[in-house]
Parts: structure tokens; sequence; C-alpha cells
């Protein structure tokens, strides 16, 4: 099974400014990474896929990057609304699918 | 517009049953894998089962293997999890998920309690 590794745990940011959230995987997982931004008492939205290729909708200050264990998701300019927690998940060799525990996106 | 809609949620006891369900909307159902992925309170999320689209191949998390059964109504456009001999640690939300990722459902709270 691969093991998701996200950090920090909480990352602490002004509003206004780049957030960078790290994912890393315990082997290669090639670029079949996604991230995900779950708020309170909603189900987690797919942000990006392919590590780097944002979903439809997604603006553009989300940014992905990386490949083999070691992801990045840039967040530029966070705005309000992008306060929430972040998962990673590999989707090269599964099954499992495996998410990492999270990262919680905090108003400094 | 693409619709997922989990139902069957609750408290049971330990060692009880219980059935969710998922109706699909909004696209051709038939044609798209569908996951099980659930997340315990205050928790991260846990992938729990896989179905293709036309129910031939099936996967199962470890921690719910020989307890938990996937299925699918294609006629029906529903996805099912069977669930059974359940335990305290299997207390979360259950999210119907289309492959891909893209589209979740609103989950269901499933309790496991005495």
């Amino acid at each position: 099974e691969i093991v998701m590794t996200q950090s920090p745990a909480t990352l602490s940011v002004s509003p206004g400014e780049r957030g960078t959230l790290s994912c890393r995987a315990s082997q290669s997982v090639s670029n079949n990474l996604a991230w995900y931004q779950q708020k309170p008492g909603q189900a987690p939205r797919l942000l990006i896929y392919g590590a780097s290729t944002r979903a439809t909708g997604i603006p553009a200050r989300f940014s992905g990057s990386g490949s083999g264990t070691e992801f990045t998701l840039t967040i530029s300019s966070l705005q309000s609304e992008d306060f929430a927690v972040y998962f990673c998940q590999q989707y090269n060799n599964w099954p499992p699918i495996t998410f990492g525990q999270g990262t919680r996106l905090e108003i400094k | 517009e693409v619709q997922l809609v989990e139902s069957g949620g609750g408290l049971v006891q330990p060692g009880g049953s219980l059935r969710l369900s998922c109706a699909a909307s909004g696209f051709s159902f038939n044609s798209y894998s569908m996951n099980w992925v659930r997340q315990a309170p205050g928790k991260g999320l846990e992938w729990v089962s896989y179905i293709s689209s036309s129910g031939s191949t099936i996967y199962y998390a470890d921690s719910v293997k020989g307890r938990f059964t996937i299925s699918r109504d294609n006629a029906k456009n529903s996805l099912y999890l069977q669930m059974n001999s359940l335990r305290a640690e299997d207390t979360a939300v259950y999210y119907c998920v289309r492959a891909e990722g893209v589209y979740w459902g609103q989950g269901t709270l499933v309790t496991v309690s005495s």
C-alpha cells in the first residue's frame, strides 16, 4: 500500500498571501495524484488531477506540481473561501486508493 | 446536472447490518465506475470499495473485506453498499463517488454504537 504523507498538518496564512502544501508518496505514483478541498459539512471537491491539471471550474490561483514522490499544491493570493482542509490522493497503484491525512489551511 | 444521493445511514449496534444506497442521475450511470469513500468524525478520507461500470470488477479495502459488499443496479441507476458485522470503527460519513473523483454525494452518516 502506498502511504501518502502531507505537510504541514496546519498552515496559517494571511489572506492575499501564497499558501504551499506538500504531499509525499512512499513510492512513485508517477503523476497520478489528485488534490481535494473540503469545507466543514461538505463533501470534498476535486481541485487538481494528473498532479497539475485543474478540474473544471477551479480558479487559476490553484496550481499543482510534482511527479514521482513529491507534490505541491500552491494557492496564490489566498481568498477567504480557500481556508479549508486539503487532501492529496494517489491513484497510480491501487487498490487501495490512498489519501493523505490532510492539511488544514487556516487564517493567520 | 449530475447528482449522487446517498441514503440508508443511521444508528446500528455493533455486529449489526446496514445497506447504503446511492441514487445517481444526470449522467449515463452504466458507463462509469463508482467508489465508496468514508470519513470518520474529524478524520481524513478512507477509500472503502470500487465497482466497475458493468459490476464485473470489484475491490475492497482490507479494513472491510469480508464484511462489506458493493453492488450496483444499472437499470435503476443505483449503487449499494451492504455492511455486515459492523464495528465501532466503521462509524463515518459514507460518500458515493464517481470514479474520476469529480462528483461526490452529500454523504450519509453511519454510527455504530450500543
